[in-house]
């Protein structure tokens, strides 16, 4: 049972260029979020998606595009990034039932320079 | 706005050392509270959840309590050990769509 699996972990980007964070989760969890890292910043939610097929912004959402592929897997895509997107990327899922327990992957450690 | 906010920043005590951390939030409407743990450059790992019908659950050496009332949460270590050095997020669930709101975090150092 892998849990929430984020791919890249660590990946460095020049100004301006394009990636995708991909994320699965294998516990049939409705929802599922991204959050990013930042010192004496804690974790602030990017986007999230409550269930398959919806998505919603967060508090920190620009600069950043969703899509909720299917119930398992949540992409978070830089179109175009900048310095200020450095930082370590968390997605995590969780469902109301089974425990109500929030799981998170790894962490993505990104540096754009 | 929901905020939760964690007192200390950081604290450093001597091992075998009893300590409580603390988590206040601002909306007692909440769904459930939980505590993590996060080592350096590492994820989150889940310590215990508490559940808006609940005062408090344990787990081992762990005690979380919750007050809705105040909007209080406190975590509290018994008999602390230098592997419990980290740093301690807490974090409520509540609101529409049942968003998750993290505290900054209290960065525990437990001296040998």
């Amino acid at each position: 049972n892998a849990g929430v699996t984020q791919t890249p972990k660590f990946q460095v980007l020049k100004t301006g260029q394009s990636m995708t964070l991909q994320c699965a989760q294998d516990m049939n969890h409705n929802s599922m979020y991204w959050y990013r890292q930042d010192p004496g910043m804690g974790l602030r939610l990017i986007y999230y998606s409550a269930s398959e097929g919806t998505t919603d912004k967060g508090e920190v959402p620009n600069g950043y595009n969703v899509s909720r592929l299917n119930k398992r897997e949540f992409s978070l895509r830089l179109e175009s990034a900048a310095p200020s997107q450095t930082s370590v990327y968390f997605c995590a899922s969780w469902t109301p039932s089974g425990g109500n327990t929030i799981y998170f992957g790894e962490g993505s450690w990104l540096t754009v320079v | 706005k929901q905020e939760v906010t964690q007192i200390p920043a950081a604290l450093s005590v001597p091992e075998g050392e009893n300590l409580v951390l603390n988590c206040s939030f601002t909306d007692s409407a909440i769904y459930n509270l939980q505590w993590f743990r996060q080592d350096p450059g590492k994820g989150l790992t889940s310590l215990l959840l508490i559940q808006s019908s609940q005062r408090e659950q344990t787990s081992g050496r762990l005690n979380a309590s919750l007050d809705k009332s105040s909007g209080r949460s406190t975590l509290y270590i018994a008999a602390s050990q230098p592997g419990d050095s980290a740093t301690y997020l807490c974090a409520r669930r509540g609101g529409s769509n049942y968003k998750l709101t993290f505290g900054k975090g209290t960065l525990l150092t437990v001296n040998p």
